[in-house]
Formats: structure tokens, sequence, C-alpha cells
């Protein structure tokens, strides 16, 4: 069954055209992230939810925005999109009970900006 | 801010032969973790090293913590074809939170010639 599930899978959009991607979860974790992810590059965490507390990564563009409205589902909202924020959107998920635990990875939305 | 650094970047190996790839933190880590991510697809969680100088196998991969928790490594003995894709390192730092998100090393990608 899956545990974190993102859609949609492929989202094409236009420059300055905002869009929405969207992640669900099954397991009950009090913790979300997003992760964005170029090609050939490693993950970069852009912000994440403890509950209801977000935590913004001092990098992340202001460009980027988060809605968590309760446990199970976490939004992010990218205002004006522009050609380099084409990627591969990561959410991921963790218990958030203690630094071991590790976090499970949805499958992903491939962005396309046009 | 903390970084990881993971060697090498792509490693071409002939199918049968070992291949390992090396990570090291510029910080004490809680914890480190590996993922593998098939082209394409997703970070797929493999293992988590919690205990300085922890030891962990699966099969033909070997995992290994530092002393210090500040490095790791990964060896696959024998490599199939199985085992192409791209290995990341990852870990959160030893004095965030239970929420922190991870730092990803920027991966190793593994190409196997048959």
């Amino acid at each position: 069954d899956a545990m974190v599930i993102q859609n949609p899978r492929y989202q094409v959009t236009q420059f300055g055209k905002p869009v929405t991607l969207s992640c669900s979860q099954t397991l009950n974790h009090n913790v979300m992230y997003w992760y964005q992810q170029k090609s050939s590059q490693a993950p970069k965490l852009l912000f994440h939810y403890y509950d209801k507390d977000f935590n913004n990564e001092a990098d992340t563009p202001d460009n980027f925005q988060s809605r968590r409205p309760n446990t199970s589902f976490c939004f992010l909202d990218i205002r004006s999109p522009g050609l380099g924020d084409a990627a591969m959107y990561l959410c991921a998920t963790r218990t958030g009970t203690g630094r071991a635990d590790t976090q499970y990875f949805g499958p992903g939305t491939r962005l396309t900006v046009l | 801010g903390q970084q990881v650094m993971q060697i090498p970047q792509y490693q071409h190996v002939q199918e049968g032969e070992d291949f390992t790839t090396y990570c090291n933190s510029s910080t004490t880590l809680s914890n480190i973790q590996w993922y593998k991510q098939r082209p394409g697809g997703h970070p797929v969680f493999l293992i988590q090293l919690v205990k300085s100088g922890e030891v962990k196998k699966q099969k033909r991969l070997t995992f290994q913590f530092g002393e210090a928790k500040k490095n790791s490594s990964l060896h696959i003995t024998a490599t199939q074809t199985t085992d192409v894709g791209t290995y990341f390192c990852a870990g959160p730092p030893y004095s965030g939170g239970g929420a922190d998100g991870l730092t990803f090393g920027k991966g190793t990608h593994l190409i196997i010639q048959p």
C-alpha cells in the first residue's frame, strides 16, 4: 500500500503560471518535508512542517510556499514558476519523535516549465 | 551550514567488480542514511546507521559508519546490472531536533558495463 502519495506525477506549467503540487500520507507522521531535485543533483530541502509549525530553509526562494491543512496533506505552491524551477519535487514524511527515525519518500512530481 | 561530500561522482565498473562510495560530513551526524535512486525514480531508503563504528550488511552491500560519526561508506561486492543507479548518503545534524531534514551528498552514479 502506498504510504506517501504525490499527485500529479508529472506536471507541466507555463512560465509565471502558479502551480500547486500535492502530497498525502497514510502514516500519520508528524513531519512532512518538501525537497527539490534537479537533474543529476542531490535532493535539496526546501522546507518542512512539524505538525503545524512551518520551518523554511534559509535559501528557499520566496516563490515557494507551502500549506499543511491537516496531518495527512501538504501542498507546495510555486507562485511564479521560472525555467529554473523545472525539477523533481519530492515529498517525504517522518515520525519526528527522535533523531534516529527515517524518512519515507513519495514517488515525486516532475515539473516542467514551458 | 552542514555539508556532506560524497565521492566519486561517477563510477564505471565491469559487472562482477566491486564498488565503493564514500561519504564525509563537515559536522557530526546523529545518524547516516543511504538511499538508492534508479534513473527516473525517487530515492529509496536502503539503511540507517546510528552507532559509532557501526557496520551493517545487506546481502552484497556493506555499510560502515565512522567512529567519529562524520564519515560513512557503502561497498557492493560483485556488482550486478540491477545495482545501476545513484547512491546517496544523507544525514541530519547531530545537534538538531527530531524534525530536521536531511542533507544529501551529491551522490555516486554507478554505471555497470556488462
